[in-house]
């Protein structure tokens, strides 16, 4: 049974910049959150997606957007970066009705 | 909307000692009650998990944690820490299971002294 992957592991970017960061979920989990965690913090959720939607939205702007293809695996983006955005995001995965999510090992982003 | 308080941003303990990681949850309806563990450059891992039944729950590496609804709290404890304990350790709380938003804690960094 393959855990949750993320892609890439590091990044940088200038302010200004887009960004997309990848999640492949764990086998036979349909829904994928994506967390943001600022250094020193807790992760903030950003959104959920389920069945290709989104099912649920932190308190994030518009510029942070996602997608969720059809094998589960889902992509973060964020527009416009900022100085702010440079965290480590973590992916999880689980299954619909289920109360345990599986994470990933995360990306860190810096925005220079 | 629910949040989690953790009241300490670093425990340090010497090996073998006992230890207990506080946490405080505030929401108006019933919630469900989580403690996560993130090792140096690692996504999170979950230890344990309160739903319901009994209050008294346990976990992997032998943590435990008990939920106490009168004091709205939900403490990890742990009766002999070892080095490879050394992590920080996240609370977290999510109000319905199928909708599953977590809200997490700020953490605290457990340092397990030789």
């Amino acid at each position: 049974e393959t855990g949750v992957t993320q892609s890439p592991t590091h990044l940088i970017k200038t302010r200004g910049q887009q960004v997309t960061l990848r999640c492949s979920s764990q086998s036979g989990h349909n829904t994928v959150s994506w967390y943001q965690q600022a250094l020193g913090q807790g992760p903030q959720f950003i959104f959920q997606y389920y069945r290709e939607e989104e099912n649920g939205r932190g308190n994030f702007p518009p510029r942070f957007s996602g997608l969720q293809f059809p094998n589960y695996s889902s992509e973060l983006n964020v527009n416009a970066l900022e100085l702010d955005d440079s965290a480590l995001y973590l992916c999880a995965s689980s299954l619909a009705g289920m109360n345990e999510q599986f994470f990933g090992p995360g990306t860190r982003l810096t925005v220079l | 909307a629910q949040s989690v308080t953790q009241l300490d941003s670093q425990v340090p303990v010497f090996e073998e000692a006992p230890v207990e990681l506080r946490c405080n949850y505030s929401s108006s309806v019933s919630v469900y009650l989580f403690w996560y563990v993130q090792y140096p450059n690692q996504g999170l891992q979950l230890l344990l998990k309160y739903l319901s039944g009994s209050t008294l729950v346990k976990g992997i590496n032998g943590f435990e944690a008990e939920f106490n609804k009168s004091q709205t709290s939900f403490h990890l404890r742990k009766p002999s820490v070892h080095i490879s304990d050394t992590a920080e350790y996240f609370c977290a709380v999510s109000l319905n299971p199928g909708y599953q938003k977590v809200t997490f804690g700020t953490g605290t960094k457990l340092q397990v002294i030789p």
